[in-house]
């Protein structure tokens, strides 16, 4: 079974530039999560979709942080303007439909792609 | 605000010892409980999970206990293998919000020789 896909690795932009990052998630998954990464830090969810639809957005900076999935799989993330604050790893995940008899549900995470901001 | 809390940023355990990372939390409403593991350039890895009905769950190596009145939890690892080093997040979910993953930020596992 092929594993959450990312592009691009990595990412070096200025500030006040802009840039997208792409996910495609594993076959079948209907959930799809991309998290931001500060050094030091947990991964922090940006904005979850179940679907196409939008399930959680709550901690995405709507100024100028956006994403899409517009057919219910692949999905991007773009930054416009980045500031430098921004710089992190991006992290796309996935998963089924949680079992919730066995109250488990997994998500399963892409290697992320690291973004400098300069 | 905190909800999982992981305190010690790293850990250095000798080869064939025991590991044990530990992890606090706030809410007493997370319905279940799990260790992802990261290493360098790669992203994380589910590793083992525990429902909040249960106090311990074990696969191979790997052990989880619960102490839901203390609100921590622990990961044992036993014997620490050289490939055990990474890095080890807690992350806890609430089932009716919509299963959001709140992670600990991590604590950072060395496996001496």
């Amino acid at each position: 079974e092929a594993g959450v896909a990312q592009s691009p690795r990595y990412k070096i932009i200025e500030k006040r530039q802009s840039v997208a990052f792409w996910c495609n998630p594993i076959s079948g998954h209907a959930t799809l999560y991309w998290y931001q990464q500060i050094l030091g830090q947990g991964p922090k969810l940006l904005i979850q979709f179940q679907n196409n639809g939008v399930v959680d957005d709550s901690q995405l900076p709507k100024d100028r942080f956006s994403a899409e999935r517009l057919k219910g799989v692949d999905s991007t993330l773009k930054i416009q303007p980045a500031k430098l604050e921004d710089s992190a790893v991006y992290l796309c995940a996935s998963s089924s439909p949680p079992d919730r008899a066995l109250a488990k549900n997994i998500q399963y995470f892409g290697a992320g792609t690291r973004l400098s901001v300069l | 605000d905190q909800q999982v809390k992981q305190n010690s940023p790293s850990l250095s355990v000798q080869e064939g010892r025991i590991s044990i990372l530990n992890c606090d939390y706030t809410n007493s409403m997370f319905d279940y409980f799990l260790w992802y593991k990261k290493y360098p350039a790669e992203g994380p890895t589910f590793l083992i999970s525990i429902s909040s009905i249960k106090d311990k769950n074990e696969d191979g190596r790997f052990t989880v206990f619960l102490n839901k009145s203390a609100k921590h939890l622990s990961l044992h690892i036993v014997p620490s293998q050289p490939g055990d080093s990474a890095v080890y997040f807690c992350a806890a979910i609430l089932m009716n919000r919509d299963d959001k993953i709140i992670f600990g930020k991590g604590t950072r596992l060395h496996i001496l020789p």
